[in-house]
């Protein structure tokens, strides 16, 4: 069975451009949570999807946003980039919800989004 | 104040020692969930448990073994007999309720080197 695939890997963008990463979970997974890790704010929930509807959010500006498809497939958009935004972006499926104590997480390899 | 503490920034070890890494968090909530990931060198994270908060046994894995102590709003992790291959940073999270969705939070990790 296929893991969790992240695309694009790795990413250069100037400030106030916008970028769409995307996810692909394992195959029969609904869940889809994001996470961003960076050196100063270490790691950060940013949300989460169960079955295209947006579950939980992370303590994040609008500026960051996602969708889920019907596919169960997730991308997550940042708009007007900032410098600090520079991070590596985790994403993870599971069958159900992780957060409410329901199912095992697996990880893709991130995407590391470089902002200059 | 965080509500995940992680004292120990870095241990070191050598090969077959047991190793005990230390959480230490904070919530009023009385239902909340607590999770160890591992971030190996290669920085894929890997799930490695979760525990509700109503479940206080402790919990033993091959050469993994967790300690849930509410008393002392603990959720240590202890590693038996410990191999290079446990070399990673290992993170402790909280995911309690808030405004009706369940955010994580996670501690700023402790970075395990076993030595040969």
């Amino acid at each position: 069975k296929a893991g969790v695939t992240q695309t694009p890997r790795y990413l250069i963008k100037t400030r106030g451009q916008q970028v769409t990463l995307s996810c692909s979970p394992i195959s029969g997974h609904r869940s889809v949570s994001w996470y961003q890790q960076t050196p100063g704010q270490g790691l950060q929930f940013l949300f989460e999807y169960f079955s295209e509807t947006q579950r939980n959010k992370g303590n994040f500006p609008g500026r960051f946003s996602g969708r889920q498809f019907s596919n169960s497939r997730s991308e997550m958009n940042v708009s007007t980039l900032e410098l600090g935004d520079s991070a590596l972006y985790l994403c993870a499926s599971s069958l159900g919800q992780v957060l409410i104590g329901e199912e095992t997480q697996y990880f893709g390899p991130g995407t590391r989004l470089l902002v200059l | 104040a965080q509500k995940v503490t992680q004292a120990q920034t870095e241990i070191s070890v050598v090969e077959k020692e047991d190793v005990t890494l230390d959480c230490v968090y904070e919530t009023r909530d009385t239902t909340y969930y607590l999770f160890w990931y591992k971030q190996p060198p290669s920085g894929e994270l890997v799930f490695l448990i979760r525990r509700n908060s109503f479940d206080e046994q402790n919990e033993i894995s091959g050469r993994y073994s967790w300690n849930f102590q509410k008393s002392t709003s603990s959720f240590n992790f202890t590693i038996t007999a410990s191999q290079v291959v446990d070399s990673a940073v290992y993170f402790c999270a909280l995911s309690e309720a808030s405004g009706g969705s369940y955010i994580p939070t996670f501690g700023r990790g402790t970075s395990l080197i076993v030595h040969p």
